[in-house]
């Protein structure tokens, strides 16, 4: 067990909604990343915040956005989804920001758009 | 653009012997790698990382070695158990503010008993 908690599970919706997942790191830990992993893809790195504010951007659509709240808990919010949007989307934290520590992963939330 | 990648994208070893997993990245400015194993249905799980002033380090049962001049990662797993069957990834930081993974495409290994 990482540490790292992701919910939903699973999330199964249709083309154009929105969705939101949910994201607590590990205790103590206050940098949370999302990534994507996808069939054709891989797993990409979307975004990181770090103690409440966004520290890096990666390959995250507009549609896509994030934050993290004074708990250091983080949430994902995917809109007007699409079908290419079907992935494993996880959640890893780490310690700080800067610092050469290893990030742990949750175990995703599986997302599936019919 | 700049990519980690992996030479093999399976393997396939007997129960005891060792394993020897490859990743190339390009991008010369990481200075921090990691491997990270994932089994079906999990997250990535760490299993070792290494800062580029190292050649090699060593946990239980693994093994990473480092090679800056080719750009060359490797992970070895002595005495391959059935349950290090698992998709294994390397991945690359690079120097800076952020700390955000560059993923290679990962390398299934099978142990076959």
């Amino acid at each position: 067990d990482s540490g790292v908690t992701q919910t939903p599970k699973h999330l199964i919706t249709a083309t154009g909604q929105r969705v939101t997942l949910r994201c607590s790191p590990r205790s103590g830990d206050l940098s949370v990343y999302w990534y994507q992993q996808s069939l054709d893809q891989g797993l990409q790195f979307l975004i990181q915040y770090y103690n409440g504010e966004e520290r890096a951007k990666g390959n995250i659509l507009e549609r896509f956005s994030a934050q993290q709240f004074p708990d250091l808990h983080s949430e994902l919010n995917l809109s007007s989804l699409e079908l290419g949007d079907s992935a494993l989307y996880f959640c890893a934290s780490s310690v700080g920001d800067r610092d050469d520590q290893p990030q742990h992963f949750g175990d995703g939330t599986r997302l599936s758009i019919l | 653009g700049e990519s980690v990648g992996l030479h093999l994208p399976t393997l396939s070893v007997q129960e005891g012997d060792n394993s020897i997993i490859n990743c190339a990245y390009s991008n010369s400015a990481s200075d921090y790698f990691i491997w990270y194993k994932q089994e079906s249905g999990k997250g990535p799980q760490f299993i070792i990382d290494i800062r580029s002033n190292m050649d090699k380090r060593q946990g239980q049962r693994v093994t990473v070695l480092l090679n800056k001049t080719v750009k060359h990662l490797s992970l070895q797993i002595a005495a391959t158990q059935p349950g290090d069957s698992a998709v294994y990834f390397c991945a690359e930081a690079p120097s800076g503010s952020a700390r955000q993974l560059t993923f290679g495409s990962g390398t299934q290994l099978t142990v076959l008993p």
